[in-house]
């Protein structure tokens, strides 16, 4: 069936480490895939997207490419503040479905 | 635009009592989605709608829950008798297509006590 898996938490780093969540989806067809973010107390807000193979999203120093070959589409950021303590979903849509997310990686940095 | 607005941000209210939970979507957007979110569970669809139209309410726990959207601006969930395992953040969401993702509320915090 259609899903969404995305590494479990909490991920735990020093500011100005390297981020890597690991997001692998299935499905049929080509779906266009999501990061969200939730900072606590708030609702997700849209991170990043791409609608198809080997596009790649980035806003706020985050990064995702669209993997076609592995199914993936892991998150990445190069150096990480204290700000972006937050949980991370990763989803996708397929045709008219409501959207897939993954259970939501917890991201905490530490100074 | 303010984006999804929910209200009330925060509900405490006694176990038995009816609660209703508001949502305005983005103007133009034609879909609309519920969502609950607890520690146990995570993020769970409860039910969306099309054109105000409901699609998919197989999300629903039980007949104790019920949503609607009377016009393109204006959705409701409402618990009627409520009861303490429903405590959690409800989100309201809305989208103008699949593709273009989903605009999030800041959520409603419900507590049954």
């Amino acid at each position: 069936g259609n899903s969404v898996t995305q590494m479990e938490g909490p991920v735990t780093l020093s500011e100005e480490a390297f981020l890597t969540i690991n997001c692998t989806y299935t499905a049929t067809g080509y779906p266009s895939l999501f990061w969200y973010v939730q900072y606590p107390g708030e609702g997700l807000q849209l991170l990043l997207k791409a609608t198809k193979a080997d596009d790649k999203g980035s806003n706020k120093g985050f990064e995702a490419t669209y993997r076609k070959e592995t199914t993936s589409f892991h998150l990445e950021k190069g150096s990480v503040q204290v700000s972006d303590s937050a949980v991370y979903f990763c989803a996708r849509a397929a045709g008219n479905t409501p959207l897939v997310f993954g259970k939501g990686t917890r991201l905490s940095v530490i100074a | 635009d303010a984006g999804v607005i929910q209200s009330p941000r925060h509900e405490v209210t006694e176990m038995g009592q009816e609660v209703t939970l508001r949502c305005k979507p983005i103007s133009g957007h034609n879909s609309l989605f519920w969502y609950r979110q607890t520690m146990m569970r995570g993020l769970e669809l409860l039910i969306y709608f099309n054109n105000n139209v409901p699609i998919d309410d197989s999300g629903m726990p039980e007949d104790r829950f019920s949503a609607k959207m009377p016009n393109a601006s204006f959705s409701t969930l409402k618990i009627q008798p409520s009861e303490p395992r429903d405590s959690a953040v409800y989100f309201c969401a809305s989208s103008f297509g699949q593709g273009y993702g989903y605009t999030f509320g800041s959520g409603t915090r419900l507590t049954v006590v």
